[in-house]
């Protein structure tokens, strides 16, 4: 069976600081991967996606990117944090657009 | 207009009670929809998707209007454990999933 593993669960960083958040997918291949980030009492906001390795789609300008070293890992980056950046953090898999994803445990960051 | 949209809530219902949340959605080309169900500080899982003729799981009934671009989750016999924000999804066109901003349930005993 299919698993996402996404870590740290929690994270604090000063502003400024750099940020790396991971996530894996087992047990399937090729599988689209994305990045969402969820605010205190908001929905959620695409941030990535990602159909193949090193294929990056980028849904709104900001100071975060991510990566796709290989085919199931998917990398969310910063080079400086904002206060602003702080929130719920979600990676999520599935094997087409048209299908359901499947959601990581979710990366808290506070950023102070 | 708003891609996908949910009335917020919080909708406060009895135990036992039957309640129902309503979607609506713009793009008209839209081919997939679900439901999720996201407890408070934890993941949105994935509670049914949605089927042109309906369909139901249990004590829970999904349902889709393409005409008015709408979808339906019916919960019977609400329990305290049904509480929690429910998502609506829908995939427009051919891009990622695209989530409502959810409706908060709370089952009251």
């Amino acid at each position: 069976s299919q698993t996402i593993h996404q870590w740290p669960a929690t994270l604090v960083q000063p502003v400024g600081s750099p940020l790396s958040l991971e996530c894996t997918v087992e047990g399937t291949s090729n599988p689209n991967l994305y990045w969402y980030r969820q605010a205190a009492g908001r929905g959620l906001q695409l941030l990535f996606y990602s159909v193949g390795i090193g294929q990056i789609s980028s849904e709104v300008p900001q100071n975060l990117s991510a990566s796709r070293p290989q085919d199931r890992q998917f990398i969310l980056s910063s080079k400086k944090l904002l206060l602003s950046d702080s929130g719920f953090y979600l990676c999520a898999w599935n094997t087409g657009v048209y299908t359901e994803a499947f959601f990581g445990q979710g990366t808290r960051l506070t950023v102070v | 207009r708003k891609e996908v949209e949910q009335d917020p809530g919080p909708f406060n219902v009895p135990e036992g009670a039957t309640v129902a949340f309503n979607c609506t959605y713009s793009n008209s080309a839209s081919q997939s929809f679900f439901w999720y169900r996201q407890d408070c500080r934890k993941e949105p899982k994935l509670l049914m998707s949605v089927y042109s003729s309906g369909n139901e799981d249990g004590r829970f009934t999904a349902q889709l209007n393409r005409a008015s671009q709408y979808i339906s989750l019916l919960i019977r016999d609400s329990k305290l454990s049904d509480s929690a924000t429910y998502l609506c999804v829908v995939n427009v066109g051919n891009t990622p999933l695209v989530f409502g901003k959810g409706t908060r349930l709370s089952v009251i005993a």
